[in-house]
């Protein structure tokens, strides 16, 4: 597609519910990260995919976040069990290559509300 | 640990006038330094970029950063700022030892007043 397109826009979940949050990045993107955005905050890294390998995870806050890209395009960020203090906007970004100089293209996130 | 400081949670001018929008890093390694932009309820935008070379680097809607190596600083300027330029902006960095993750600054919101 012409841009990263992410999927619910908006998203309210009891606290306890499981929640799947959906990247789809742009087509050829080798690089796909994810990101949490705090209101007022500037997006904090949770992980990164190359193609399907996640290499790099330091960023999941607890082993309730989950992220898989199983064919290295379409990528799922689920959440279990959500709490409160999940309430953010998630971003997703691609580029081109993995390169440390390559730009990141942003979709328009997901916002999550946990009631 | 790399980290990107925006010491301004806002700045105000007015329209006509230049701006300036401050960053200052932290890292281990070469810096390769972004600016992003953010309009309301969407995802960041890609502005420019400094990887090497030249340290005034110049990119999209007429803004430019300087990058100072010794002040550890990536400034982003403009010299006429227009009411449409208000939004959120990020400075972020990444290295070539920090792995492939961008950090990113907590962001400094711009107005432009008509």
């Amino acid at each position: 597609g012409a841009g990263v397109s992410q999927s619910p826009r908006y998203k309210v979940a009891k606290r306890g519910q499981d929640v799947a949050l959906r990247c789809d990045p742009i087509s050829g993107h080798v690089s796909l990260f994810w990101y949490q955005q705090a209101l007022g905050q500037g997006p904090e890294f949770l992980t990164y995919f190359q193609n399907e390998a996640q290499l790099d995870k330091s960023g999941l806050p607890s082993d309730r976040f989950f992220a898989e890209r199983p064919e290295g395009s379409v990528s799922t960020l689920k959440i279990q069990r959500t709490q409160q203090e999940d309430s953010a906007v998630y971003l997703c970004a691609s580029s081109l290559e993995g390169g440390v100089n390559s730009p990141l293209h942003f979709g328009n996130g997901t916002r999550l509300t946990v009631t | 640990a790399q980290s990107v400081a925006q010491p301004e949670d806002q700045v105000n001018v007015a329209e006509g006038n230049p701006l300036t929008v401050k960053c200052t890093y932290s890292v281990s390694g070469n810096p390769y330094l972004f600016w992003y932009v953010q309009y309301p309820n969407r995802g960041l935008q890609f502005l420019l970029k400094y990887i090497t070379g030249d340290n005034l680097v110049k990119g999209s809607y007429g803004f430019e950063a300087e990058f100072n190596k010794s002040q550890t600083s990536f400034h982003l300027k403009k010299p006429s700022a227009l009411v449409s330029d208000s939004a959120l902006y990020f400075c972020a960095v990444r290295t070539n030892t920090g792995g492939f993750k961008t950090i990113f600054g907590a962001g400094t919101r711009l107005f432009v007043k008509a």
